[in-house]
């Protein structure tokens, strides 16, 4: 089962401007992570949160992690073409072992050149 | 160092028949676990194994199995087909050398079609 859901479910841009995606959870987590996949291809793994966290910065991305609300979002910053791609928020629960994450549904943002 | 590697990339079955998929993960990372990724459903955890172990387990039917070799390679089977397998099956692998906060690394998936 999904831990919760992302939003917007899909998400169309021009190349520059700014993408928000958010997701909201239901559990206790441990971390979150965000991953990136292009065209039903395998998951690229961007940023990793940990709960005592609130804000990450990668680059052109940053997170942002609000327990209390158990909600993330994920900012790109002066968007590419080659952003476009699905996107998954993922997180650890608390108690689970390393290995098992649960998904969101995802993001589908398409950057247009 | 060598990323996740899942073989083969595609793969056509029949209702019925059984497969088994491969996953070598990154070198040094004895955990590696199993996610279905279909439409309807999205992303779903199989299963973990650590040190040949099964560690966690998601909500599927008994027809879907693994193990994992001592060389932390892993398979996953499904035995008796049916056209809802069909799906991008991924593997991932993390460490757990440095504590709880691990991310994981995919692989490329295997396309399972089931006709």
């Amino acid at each position: 089962s999904q831990q919760g859901e992302e939003d917007p479910q899909a998400l169309s841009i021009q190349e520059g401007e700014n993408a928000t995606m958010n997701c909201s959870y239901k559990t206790s987590i441990n971390n979150l992570q965000w991953y990136r996949q292009n065209s039903g291809r395998g998951l690229v793994h961007l940023i990793l949160i940990r709960s005592n966290e609130r804000e990450k910065h990668s680059g052109r991305l940053r997170v942002t992690l609000d327990t209390s609300k158990k909600s993330s979002s994920l900012l790109i910053t002066a968007s590419r073409a080659a952003d476009t791609a699905s996107y998954f928020c993922a997180t650890r629960e608390d108690g689970t072992s390393y290995g098992k994450l649960t998904f969101g549904q995802g993001t589908i943002l398409t950057v247009h050149p | 160092k060598a990323g996740v590697t899942q073989t083969p990339r595609y793969l056509i079955k029949t209702r019925g028949q059984q497969v088994t998929l491969s996953c070598s993960p990154i070198s040094g990372h004895r955990s590696v676990s199993w996610y279905q990724q279909t439409p309807g459903q999205g992303l779903q955890f199989l299963f973990e194994y650590f040190s040949e172990t099964q560690r966690n387990k998601g909500n599927f039917p008994g027809r879907f199995s693994g193990r994992q070799f001592s060389n932390s390679r892993s398979e996953m089977n499904v035995s008796t087909l049916e056209l809802g397998d069909s799906a991008l099956y991924l593997c991932a692998s993390t460490t757990t050398a440095t504590g709880i906060y691990n991310e994981q690394f995919f692989g490329p998936g295997t396309r399972l079609t089931v006709l």
